[in-house]
């Protein structure tokens, strides 16, 4: 079975801190699609990153950087210096890489970042 | 704007009533999806349309719900019969071929 678990509901920081959104993933296709979406209060999931299960280097773009790591089946997120507009619902999800089920997104619950200036 | 587009973005409606919400793909993508989300949840899939084929859909989709995209642009999800179970954000998705999903900004449904 393929699931997606976030731990952490909600986290709280200051601005200026450096905040990380941990996501674990069980799966058991060969190849698959990991993503983060943010979601804001008005709704709309707002996509950040999608990272393909043979590429393993991590990724920095701006302010975010996110970690993958096959072997303890982890894929977290980084937010250097966090700034209150980054206050927002984010999410990790799974996808199979082949055929049409790629668009059946499996979600993990969610963290709530919230960003107090 | 050439984002997904949803409408209504809010309905509120008497169990037992019709309702039908509409999407509007980013234009160039052949692959719509729709899912819903609860609070507190992550959203869910429900179903899935290349052009205009309906390709697949989940368990979550029962009897009562019903997609169509008929020329293969716009979506509509129609739930009938509503009940207070339905009340949620569907959300409408789209991309291209072994590309990114980008979703709408949803559409709340309260059943009351």
């Amino acid at each position: 079975a393929q699931k997606v678990t976030q731990a952490q509901t909600e986290i709280s920081v200051v601005e200026k801190e450096d905040v990380t959104l941990d996501c674990v993933y069980e799966t058991r296709d060969t190849t698959y699609y990991l993503f983060w979406y943010k979601q804001p209060p008005s709704g709309e999931l707002v996509f950040l990153i999608r990272r393909n299960s043979f590429d393993e280097q991590n990724e920095i773009s701006g302010r975010y950087s996110w970690n993958f790591q096959k072997s303890t089946s982890s894929f977290n997120f980084t937010i250097t210096a966090s700034q209150v507009v980054d206050s927002a619902v984010y999410f990790c999800a799974l996808s199979p890489a082949d055929g049409g089920s790629q668009g059946n997104l499996i979600f993990g619950k969610g963290t709530k970042l919230s960003v107090k200036p | 704007d050439t984002g997904v587009s949803q409408n209504p973005r809010h309905k509120i409606t008497k169990r037992g009533q019709n309702v039908t919400f509409r999407c509007d793909p980013i234009s160039e993508h052949n692959r719509l999806y729709w899912y819903r989300q609860t609070l507190g949840q992550g959203p869910e899939f429900l179903t899935y349309f290349q052009n205009e084929a309906q390709l697949e859909k989940s368990r979550l989709l029962s009897d009562r719900f019903s997609a169509e995209r008929p020329k293969g642009s716009f979506s509509t999800l129609e739930i009938q019969r509503t009940e207070q179970g339905d009340s949620a954000m569907y959300l409408c998705a789209s991309s291209t071929q072994r590309n990114t999903i980008y979703f709408g900004e949803g559409s709340w449904l309260t059943v009351v």
